[in-house]
């Protein structure tokens, strides 16, 4: 079964651009999360989409936004983009169940760094 | 809301050494708990989770868990460790609410490091 696959692996952007990600989760899972990574902040949820519908939002500005097509793929979008968007963003992927019929981990992307400079 | 803290920023130890990992947690609900592995430019592995029922619970790589209700926490260990374990572990706990399913918290990470 193959795991999580997020394209691209690096970015290099420059401030103001606006930037796409992908992620394309493990087979017959519905839910999707976006998390970033930097050394000062950690790991900070940003959103999660299941069947199509944004169910979490995390506390980021507008520009972050996300979307989830039919066959579950997501992409995350970030638009004006400043220096301190520089990170490492990961996708993770999970069965999206409720909590009562079990299977609540998640499965990770190896991530897309971006570098805004 | 939930809020995770590992209470070692850094762990040095050395190969053969038995290692503990310490996360503590707090939340108004029920949470599922896991451990996760991150190593150099890439993403997080799964090591392992407690969902319910024994709260010792094993994972990949020879590391076992134990779930402590009334301490709210979950400390991770591995009676001998290898140079190969080297690399940051993330502690992390998700909400058993439905509609909050999906939005993982976690702590600050532990940087594991193994010396020969």
């Amino acid at each position: 079964k193959a795991g999580v696959t997020q394209t691209p692996r690096y970015l290099i952007k420059t401030r103001g651009q606006q930037v796409t990600l992908s992620c394309s989760p493990i087979s017959g899972h519905r839910s999707v999360s976006w998390y970033q990574q930097t050394p000062g902040q950690g790991l900070q949820f940003l959103f999660e989409y299941f069947s199509e519908t944004q169910r979490n939002k995390g506390n980021f500005p507008g520009r972050f936004s996300g979307r989830q097509f039919s066959n579950s793929r997501s992409e995350m979008n970030v638009s004006t983009l400043e220096l301190g968007d520089s990170a490492l963003y990961l996708c993770a992927s999970s069965v999206g169940k409720g909590p009562t019929t079990g299977e609540p981990e998640a499965f990770f992307g190896q991530g897309t760094r971006l570098t805004v400079v | 809301a939930q809020s995770v803290t590992q209470l070692d920023s850094q762990v040095p130890v050395f190969e053969e050494a038995p290692v503990e990992l310490r996360c503590n947690y707090s939340s108004s609900v029920s949470v599922y708990l896991f451990w996760y592995v991150q190593y150099p430019n890439q993403g997080l592995q799964l090591l392992l989770k407690y969902l319910s029922g024994s709260t010792l619970v094993k994972g990949i790589n020879g590391f076992e868990a134990e779930f402590n209700k009334s301490q709210t926490s979950f400390h991770l260990r591995k009676p001998s460790v290898h140079i190969s374990d080297t690399a940051e572990y993330f502690c992390a706990v998700i909400s058993m609410i439905y509609n909050q399913g999906g939005k993982l918290i976690f702590g600050q990470g532990t940087e594991l490091s193994v010396k020969p």
